[in-house]
């Protein structure tokens, strides 16, 4: 069965703090890997995909992927109390068709 | 800037009941998607659909749930004789084609609780 596992938290960082995220998936197949932001009661918001070994820089935000060992990782760097929310890490299946999300791990920005 | 749209936000039924959650996904999208999300628990696949037929769908997706779009614009759920554990947050996500399939943008989702 295909998963992506992730460490539920929380976790807490002082604000200005650089918060890591990680994610582990299963299915060796996956080529892609996406990063969305929920806030409590609202949609998955993207913030970064990421198909490529290596790192991937987007303003305060950088996904890195290892696919030799199955592990996709989110830095936030300057973090700030906005940033508060549950992050959730996707991967997709072969086909393009599905997103297996994980539990999510839930940030706090403390001020 | 484009987005997904779905009604209602809230829904309200008596266990037994059929529901039907609407979706407007991105116009120029080809890909649609229904996911949920029971309230504390992680973001589940339920089908996506693609050129009027069903592309994928997970185990959720039994014969109590089927999708339509009835037109141009709309993509809906259905949802046959609710049962309790159907109470969920219900999402509907689009994306386009090409290197856009993979990107997925998720509507605001509709609360429905079954009673």
């Amino acid at each position: 069965q295909k998963e992506v596992e992730q460490n539920s938290g929380p976790l807490s960082v002082p604000e200005g703090a650089i918060a890591s995220l990680n994610c582990t998936y299963s299915d060796r197949g996956s080529q892609s890997f996406f990063w969305y932001r929920q806030y409590s009661g609202k949609s998955p918001e993207l913030i970064m995909s990421i198909y490529s070994n290596g790192d991937k820089e987007d303003g305060r935000f950088t996904a890195q992927l290892n696919k030799a060992s199955q592990y996709v990782s989110l830095l936030i760097r300057d973090s700030q109390p906005s940033d508060s929310a549950t992050y959730l890490c996707a991967a997709i299946t072969n086909t393009g068709n599905q997103f297996y999300f994980g539990t999510g791990t839930s940030l706090t920005v403390i001020p | 800037e484009p987005e997904v749209t779905q009604t209602p936000s809230h829904q309200v039924t008596q266990m037994g009941q059929e529901v039907i959650l609407r979706c407007v996904p991105i116009s120029n999208h080809l890909y649609f998607y229904w996911y949920r999300q029971i309230l504390g628990q992680k973001v589940e696949f339920l089908v996506s659909f693609y050129n009027n037929e069903i592309s994928e769908k997970s185990e959720i997706f039994d014969d109590q749930f089927s999708v339509e779009r009835p037109d141009g614009s709309n993509f809906t759920l259905k949802i046959r004789s609710t049962k309790l554990e159907d109470s969920a947050m219900y999402f509907c996500a689009s994306s386009g084609y090409g290197s856009e399939q993979e990107t997925q943008y998720f509507g605001p989702g509709t609360r429905l609780l079954v009673l």
